[in-house]
């Protein structure tokens, strides 16, 4: 299947500050998707990029997919304690194999 | 709209025994699938199915098997449980994978084997 690494595995931030989750695949991805899930839950759909070079925006998460469709971020500007989860990329195919995921403490 | 069901929530096994996790969609999507999330770990695919009749293997299917003969239910089935088998395990269905729709997902089931 794909691979699909995701960076940082773990990130700590005081409330307030900025968080970036980064996901590198190593081949061409035809589509990416991003889910998030709170502790003790299961993952819910955030968002899919398709285009190369993308950029979507929901309120202060940003995603970008690469202009080579090979890695993808999703970018949160002054985190809130609800945004305290882990999140994964997903790239698109039957298979349907998530990244590592990267688990973000907000700290207040 | 009840999306993805997932039965029973929460099950203790002993090593040996065997059980079926039940999932449910009504939303008619072609694609399902069970995966297994061990404690601050990622999510591990099991098995899928494209559509009704047709399985094929995940990542990590040993000790488990699955069979698809509507396109509501996708039953997980665990023989001889081992404690390896402690998880949580999720069950999700989408349009069609390969365009790249949204997936649902179950509650999840955790599972402890001792």
């Amino acid at each position: 299947g794909q691979q699909v690494m995701q960076i940082p595995q773990y990130q700590h931030v005081q409330e307030g500050e900025d968080f970036t989750t980064y996901c590198n695949s190593s081949t061409t991805l035809s589509n990416i998707q991003w889910y998030k899930q709170r502790p003790g839950g299961h993952p819910v759909f955030l968002i899919q990029l398709v285009k190369s070079g993308e950029v979507k925006k929901q309120k202060r998460l940003t995603f970008q997919f690469g202009e080579a469709k090979k890695n993808s971020s999703l970018h949160i500007t002054a985190t809130q304690t609800t945004d305290v989860g882990t999140y994964f990329c997903a790239p698109g195919g039957n298979q349907f194999y998530f990244g590592t995921g990267t688990s973000l403490t907000v700290i207040p | 709209n009840a999306g993805v069901t997932q039965t029973p929530k929460f099950r203790i096994l002993k090593i040996g025994q065997s059980m079926t996790l039940q999932c449910t969609q009504d939303m008619n999507h072609n694609y399902m699938y069970w995966y297994r999330q061990d404690p601050g770990m990622g999510l591990k695919l099991i098995y899928y199915s494209v559509g009704a009749g047709i399985t094929d293997k995940g990542e990590v299917p040993n000790g488990y098997n699955v069979s698809r003969s509507t396109t509501e239910d996708f039953p997980l089935r665990l023989e001889l449980a081992a404690p390896s088998q402690t998880s949580v395990y999720f069950c999700a269905s989408d349009e069609s994978s390969g365009a790249g729709t949204e997936a649902f997902f179950g509650q999840g089931t955790r599972l402890t084997v001792v």
